[in-house]
């Protein structure tokens, strides 16, 4: 069966502390995987894609065939990251996005 | 970047009526819309991906008779809620791939509905 896992609901940590937000995908074939990401009273936005390679506001992920995993990460948070994080790999003829339950990082001061 | 609005942001409505909720994209055309739905402190749900000039494709589950998708045109989408019972109330949310974008989903703000 096909889905994508985010093992965990929270993730709290003090500013400048390093963040990886994980990711596990199961799939056939090769699907486009993405992080998308929603802060308090926003709409849900793309913050990166795997297929891109970028750095996005100093987040980065890479995506580990060998491990089905797209692991988001940041080397030092920032209080203005603190929002809820969804992985979603995206499949088929219309790229349909499949979201993961998401993670609520929280970046203290 | 691209935007997407829905009209209304929100509604309340009585047990039985039925409610359209209006996706579109503002700035370009969208072939191909999607409608999601995501309860509170829960994760977005695909119910249906709407094609411009064609039947919507329901996920599995999803009521098609109960939650009808129009496409008519490349700017806009609409869901309609029949016959809304309370276990409808829900947020609604819909997106918009934009072809120039890499294809891209752009997301509007999402309606909440109550159903009383």
């Amino acid at each position: 069966a096909q889905r994508v896992t985010q093992p965990e609901k929270l993730l709290s940590v003090f500013k400048g502390a390093p963040v990886e937000l994980k990711c596990n995908y199961s799939y056939s074939g090769s699907p486009e995987l993405f992080w998308y990401v929603q802060y308090s009273r926003q709409r849900l936005q793309l913050l990166l894609r795997h297929i891109s390679r970028e750095s996005i506001k100093g987040f980065t992920a890479d995506l580990n065939k060998g491990e089905t995993s797209f692991h988001l990460k940041k080397p030092f948070a920032q209080e203005e990251d603190s929002a809820m994080y969804y992985c979603a790999p995206s499949t088929g003829a219309n790229s349909k996005l499949t979201f993961g339950k998401g993670i609520t990082l929280s970046v203290r001061p | 970047g691209a935007v997407v609005s829905q009209h209304p942001s929100w509604v309340i409505c009585k047990s039985g009526t039925s409610v359209k909720i209006e996706c579109r994209s503002l700035d370009f055309q969208a072939t191909t819309m999607f409608w999601y739905r995501q309860f509170p402190k829960q994760s977005l749900m695909l119910m249906a991906t709407s094609n411009e000039g064609s039947k919507a494709t329901y996920e599995q589950g999803v009521e098609k008779d109960k939650f009808l998708i129009n496409h008519a045109s490349l700017t806009l989408s609409t869901l309609t809620v029949t016959s809304a019972h309370p276990e409808d109330s829900s947020f609604y949310i819909c997106s918009a791939r934009d072809p120039d974008s890499y294809n891209e989903q752009f997301f509007g703000p999402g309606t909440r509905l109550t159903v009383l």
